[in-house]
C-alpha cells in the first residue's frame, strides 16, 4: 500500500532559526515529490517538485532533497520568519495518474518570536 | 495569490438545502479536481475531470454532483448533505491531466462548509 510518512508531527522553533522536516514513501512505481506549504484555514501553496533523477531543489528559503534509493526527502527551512509558521505537506506521485497522488499527514510548523 | 478562485469561501448550509461551490482557473489547465479536507488531516481526492470529462470519482456519494460545463470552470452541487460532510473543500487544477513529473497541481483557498 502506498504511504507517506512525515516527521515530526509538530515543531516549534525561534525565529530566524533552521529547521528540517523529513518525509519517507513506500510509493512505487514513483513519479514526483512535492512539497506543499498550507497555512491554516487556505489551500496549500506548492513549494517544490523533484523527479526521481533530482537530488535537491530550492525555491527562497526552502531546499528539498529527495534520495529516491531510501525513498525519503527533506525540507529544510532557513532563516525562519513567523509566515513559515504552517503545515508542510509531502505528496508523492505514482506513475499510474491521479489516484496515485498520495498525501502525508503533514508537519505543522510554529516558528515563534 | 492562488490562480484558482474558490466561491463561496464560506457556506453554512441546512441538511435540506441545494448548493454550489464554484471553481474557476484561466492558466488554460486541462485538469480540475476537488479534494475533501478535514481538519489536521491531508486533502482527499473526490472527484478528478480531464478535458472536461469526469476520468475519477473517488466512491463519493451521490449527494456531492459535480458539473465541469468548460475548461475553466469547474461546480460541485450539494444536496442533502449531512453534518460530518462538513470540511473544507479544495479545487485544484494542473496543466496535463495526470500526476506525472513538472504537472504542478495548483490549489485554491477552499470553500468552508459547515452542514447544521
Amino acid at each position: 500500500k502506498n504511504q507517506v510518512e512525515q516527521s515530526p508531527q509538530s515543531l516549534i522553533i525561534l525565529e530566524g532559526k533552521n529547521c528540517t522536516l523529513q518525509c519517507n514513501y513506500t510509493v512505487s512505481p514513483f513519479s514526483n515529490l512535492r512539497w506543499y506549504k498550507q497555512d491554516t484555514g487556505r489551500g496549500p501553496v506548492s513549494l517544490t517538485i523533484m523527479t526521481f533523477s533530482e537530488n535537491t531543489k530550492s525555491n527562497g528559503r526552502y531546499t528539498a532533497t529527495l534520495d529516491a534509493d531510501t525513498k525519503q526527502s527533506s525540507l529544510h527551512i532557513t532563516a525562519s520568519q513567523l509566515s513559515d509558521s504552517a503545515s508542510y505537506i509531502c505528496v508523492v506521485s505514482g506513475l499510474s495518474g491521479y489516484s496515485t497522488l498520495t498525501f502525508g499527514k503533514g508537519t505543522m510548523l510554529l516558528v515563534s518570536p | 495569490d492562488t490562480e484558482v478562485t474558490q466561491t463561496p469561501k464560506h457556506l453554512v448550509m441546512g441538511m435540506t438545502n441545494k448548493k454550489s461551490l464554484k471553481c474557476e482557473q484561466h492558466m488554460g489547465h486541462r485538469a480540475m479536481y476537488w479534494y475533501k479536507q478535514k481538519a489536521k488531516k491531508p486533502p482527499e481526492l473526490m472527484f478528478v475531470y480531464s478535458y472536461e470529462k469526469l476520468s475519477i470519482n473517488e466512491s463519493v456519494p451521490s449527494r456531492f454532483s459535480p458539473e465541469c460545463p468548460n475548461s475553466s470552470l469547474l461546480n460541485l452541487h450539494l444536496h442533502a448533505l449531512q453534518p460530518e460532510d462538513s470540511a473544507l473543500y479544495l479545487c485544484a487544477s494542473s496543466q496535463r491531466g495526470d500526476g506525472a513529473s513538472g504537472n504542478t497541481i495548483y490549489f485554491g483557498e477552499g470553500s468552508w462548509l459547515t452542514v447544521v
